[in-house]
Formats: C-alpha cells, sequence, structure tokens
C-alpha cells in the first residue's frame, strides 16, 4: 500500500533554532517528491521537488534531502523566524499514472515561540 | 502566490441546502483538483478535470459533484448538504503536461448544522 508517513505529528521550537522533519514513504514506482507549506487557513505552497537522482535541494533557509534507496526524506530548516509556524506536508507521487498521482502525509504542526 | 482563487472562504450553512464552492484560475492550466481536508489529516483527492468537458472522481467518495465547461472554472456542488460534509476543500491546478507542482488555492472551510 503506497503511503507517506511524517514525523513528529507536532513540533515547537524557539525561534532562531534548527530543526529537522521527516518523512518515510512506501510509494512505488517512486517519480518525485515535494514538500508543500501550509499556513494556517491557507492552501499548501510548494518549497521544494526531487526527483530521484537528487539528494539535496535548497530553498533559502529549508533544505530538503532524499534518500531514494530507503525512502526517506527530510526538511531541515535553519535559524527558524515566527513566520515558519506552519503545517508541513510531506508529498510523493508515483510514475505508474499521467494524472501523477499524489500521496499526501498528514503534515508536521511547527511552531516557532519568539 | 498562484493565481487560483476560491470563494466562498469561509461557508455556515444547514442541512439539506444545495452549494456550490467555486475554483478559478487564470494560468491557463489545463488540470484542475478538488481535495478534501479535515484537521490534522491529510488531502484527500475526490475530483479531478483533464480539461474542458472532462471529470473523473478521485480515491475518496464524495457525494459532491463538479464541472468543466470553461478551462478558468472548476465549481464543486453539494445538492444537500449534510453535517459529515463539514470540512476544508482545497482547489488545485497544474499544467497538462507530466507531473507538474499543483497550486493550490486557500480553500473554501465549510461547516453544516
Amino acid at each position: 500500500k503506497n503511503q507517506v508517513e511524517q514525523s513528529p505529528q507536532s513540533l515547537i521550537i524557539l525561534e532562531g533554532k534548527n530543526c529537522t522533519l521527516q518523512c518515510n514513504y512506501t510509494v512505488s514506482p517512486f517519480s518525485n517528491l515535494r514538500w508543500y507549506k501550509q499556513d494556517t487557513g491557507r492552501g499548501p505552497v510548494s518549497l521544494t521537488i526531487m526527483t530521484f537522482s537528487e539528494n539535496t535541494k535548497s530553498n533559502g533557509r529549508y533544505t530538503a534531502t532524499l534518500d531514494a534507496d530507503t525512502k526517506q526524506s527530510s526538511l531541515h530548516i535553519t535559524a527558524s523566524q515566527l513566520s515558519d509556524s506552519a503545517s508541513y506536508i510531506c508529498v510523493v507521487s508515483d510514475r505508474g499514472s499521467t494524472l501523477g498521482r499524489l500521496y499526501f502525509g498528514r503534515g508536521t504542526q511547527l511552531t516557532v515561540w519568539p | 502566490e498562484a493565481d487560483i482563487y476560491q470563494t466562498p472562504r469561509y461557508l455556515v450553512i444547514g442541512t439539506g441546502k444545495k452549494i456550490t464552492l467555486e475554483c478559478s484560475q487564470t494560468m491557463g492550466h489545463d488540470k484542475m483538483y478538488w481535495y478534501q481536508q479535515d484537521p490534522g489529516m491529510e488531502l484527500h483527492l475526490i475530483h479531478y478535470s483533464y480539461g474542458v468537458n472532462s471529470t473523473e472522481k478521485g480515491d475518496l467518495s464524495s457525494e459532491s459533484t463538479v464541472s468543466r465547461i470553461r478551462t478558468e472554472h472548476f465549481p464543486l456542488t453539494l445538492e444537500s448538504a449534510r453535517p459529515s460534509h463539514t470540512s476544508q476543500y482545497l482547489c488545485a491546478s497544474n499544467r497538462g503536461a507530466g507531473q507538474e507542482t499543483q497550486y493550490f488555492g486557500p480553500g473554501t472551510r465549510l461547516l453544516v448544522l
């Protein structure tokens, strides 16, 4: 069964600190993996996308890693800001359909305190 | 910021009412999607469209219906709302080629009393 599991479910950190969010997936055949940021009451916004051959992708203070062998990904946030408070969703796409079937994790709810 | 819009943003309505959630995008995208998301849960695909006059049901069974008469619009309709329909509904779109990133609208939070 194709699944995407994220951990932790929620995380509280102090402003300026770093944190790492985890994503494990069983989606096969794998196409790509995206990390989305979803602010409360808003739609998800794409942060990074990685294909099978990519190990690391950065977007400002966000750095995503991918280990296609172990089917794990992480999102590292450096020097957190209050505006980083949001849900971070891991989304994996398979190669099995032209639709580009997406499998969503439940997200990690990050809260950054001043 | 993606050019995809949803109205209303919030809706509180009584059981049995007919409602239509609007979604429009100005990016000329062929593919459009409707997702349902409950608090703390993953998004579930309920409908999608490859283009005008194309609509398909998604993975999660839904009593809602959709239409795609114009490229820009992909409205979702509930003929008779029930409390079990209370949820957040997210619309998304992308180009027809490959598996491009989907751009999401801000969502509609629906509460059925």
